[in-house]
């Protein structure tokens, strides 16, 4: 149990264009979802935090307007990297939070994101 | 504000030593604390974790003790074994907050 699918796995696109990572949840119930961005041997570090049904939060230094988070049902949350620019090109991982085991979350394979 | 810090890599070893890799934590209150362990291109896997004062996580031969007099979590393993050559995560949560995560310390175990 307690399976995160995080899709793709890996993305190639072009400088200017968007990407849209999935991250669902697929046996249980996720009311909230975080999003991590990792650099090459660096430690993950939050992006923002996600909770169905309202607007996700973001940390200091995150643009929202370019790393957008939708969080529409309680098993998928949605990281649309709009404008894509090769700073951006990075390991993105998503975890998910059970709605009744909160100081434990569940995390996605991660998604190797590379801007060209 | 909360914080974990652990111990510098690259760990190098030989197959069968002992393995330590420290951790230490920052936090108000009592948080639950995480070792996890990410194998190249993919993503986090929990190892194990402890949740209060004293408690003793453990998985694979791996343990860790959560020692409050100290705020540290230290992972350690008898005898390790090439397959262990991962980078492993020292994190922290409080109920309802993100994890927050070491710096993550490179293992390697050579044959």
């Amino acid at each position: 149990g307690a399976v995160v699918s995080q899709h793709p796995s890996w993305v190639i696109c072009k400088s200017g264009t968007s990407v849209k990572i999935e991250c669902r949840s697929l046996d249980f119930q996720a009311t909230t979802m975080f999003w991590y961005r990792q650099f090459p041997k660096q430690s993950l570090m939050l992006m923002a935090t996600s909770n169905e049904g309202s607007k996700a939060t973001y940390e200091q230094g995150v643009e929202k307007d370019k790393f957008l988070i939708n969080h529409a049902s309680l098993t998928l949350s949605t990281l649309t990297v709009t404008s894509a620019h090769p700073e951006d090109s990075s390991f993105y991982i998503c975890s998910a939070r059970e709605v009744q085991r909160t100081t434990e979350a569940f995390f996605g394979q991660g998604t190797r994101l590379t801007v060209v | 504000g909360n914080s974990v810090t652990q111990m510098e890599g690259p760990v190098t070893l030989s197959e069968e030593a002992f393995l330590t890799i420290n951790c230490t934590y920052t936090a108000t209150g009592y948080p639950s604390l995480f070792w996890y362990v990410q194998y190249p291109g993919e993503g986090l896997q929990l190892l194990l974790k402890a949740t209060k004062a004293d408690d003793k996580g453990s998985n694979k031969g791996f343990e860790a003790t959560y020692r409050k007099e100290t705020t540290s979590f230290h992972l350690e393993k008898g005898s390790v074994q090439v397959s262990d050559s991962a980078v492993y995560f020292c994190a922290s949560n409080q109920a309802g907050t993100a994890l927050i995560f070491g710096k993550g310390t490179t293992l390697s175990v050579s044959s």
